[in-house]
């Protein structure tokens, strides 16, 4: 799987946009771009997935560049529950094929009342 | 559905002993993989099962640990002997076979070891 690249850390206020970016200049064409985010002291947990198109769902939604070699996560508007680690993860999904999540460092994000 | 649920959520232990970690994914689901976390080395991915068969264990650090799934509904990690770097929290999650709709892994909530 390609490698991802993310800030450590990002802080952002209550209730106002936060965008995270990822880094992804070695993805392949069959690479899906997959966020997951892991609260304190829980499992992570799936948060928005994409291949060429921006995508949107309850949770966030999904931008991705026109070259695909860059994504963001934007989190309309940050509540305290969404201070986490946010991970960027390139997974294969082409015919079917069950690729491995491959965790890198994720970004920090802290969330300020 | 209760999620994935493993057991138990927390485990102290000697070095030297036997510790088993339980899984149980969620119902349907035909892939569940195990994963260990620590500070230095983050989220790494032990091993998987595939309709419960271990497709791949490659992430296994050494012969001290085994996984096992005996059924559908049920699977565990060994490890024997413990040793002091063992510590960790151990995750376990599930998914189902990609087809329509997304297979995203759902995450148990973790069994954090300790190994004194």
């Amino acid at each position: 799987d390609a490698k991802t690249t993310q800030p450590n850390s990002m802080e952002s206020n209550e209730e106002e946009p936060v965008h995270l970016p990822c880094n992804h200049s070695t993805i392949s064409g069959t690479d899906y771009i997959h966020w997951y985010r892991q609260l304190p002291s829980q499992g992570p947990e799936y948060v928005i997935h994409g291949l060429t198109s921006n995508v949107n769902n309850r949770m966030a939604s999904l931008a991705i560049a026109e070259d695909r070699k860059s994504s963001t996560l934007i989190l309309h508007r940050a509540t305290l529950r969404d201070a986490a680690v946010y991970y960027c993860i390139l997974r294969d999904n082409y015919g079917g094929s069950q690729g491995n999540l491959i965790f890198g460092k994720g970004t920090k994000l802290s969330v300020k009342p | 559905d209760a999620g994935v649920i493993q057991s138990p959520r927390h485990e102290v232990t000697e070095m030297g002993q036997e510790v088993t970690l339980r899984c149980k994914p969620i119902s349907g689901h035909d892939y569940l993989f195990w994963y260990r976390q620590t500070m230095m080395r983050g989220l790494e991915l032990l091993i998987y099962f595939n309709n419960n068969v271990p497709i791949d264990d490659s992430g296994m650090p050494e012969d001290r640990f085994s996984a096992k799934m005996p059924n559908a509904s049920f699977s565990t990690l060994k490890i024997q002997p413990s040793e002091p770097r063992d510590s960790a929290v151990y995750f376990c999650a599930s998914s189902s076979t990609p087809g329509q709709y997304y297979n995203e892994q759902f995450f148990g909530p973790g069994t954090r070891l300790t190994v004194l």
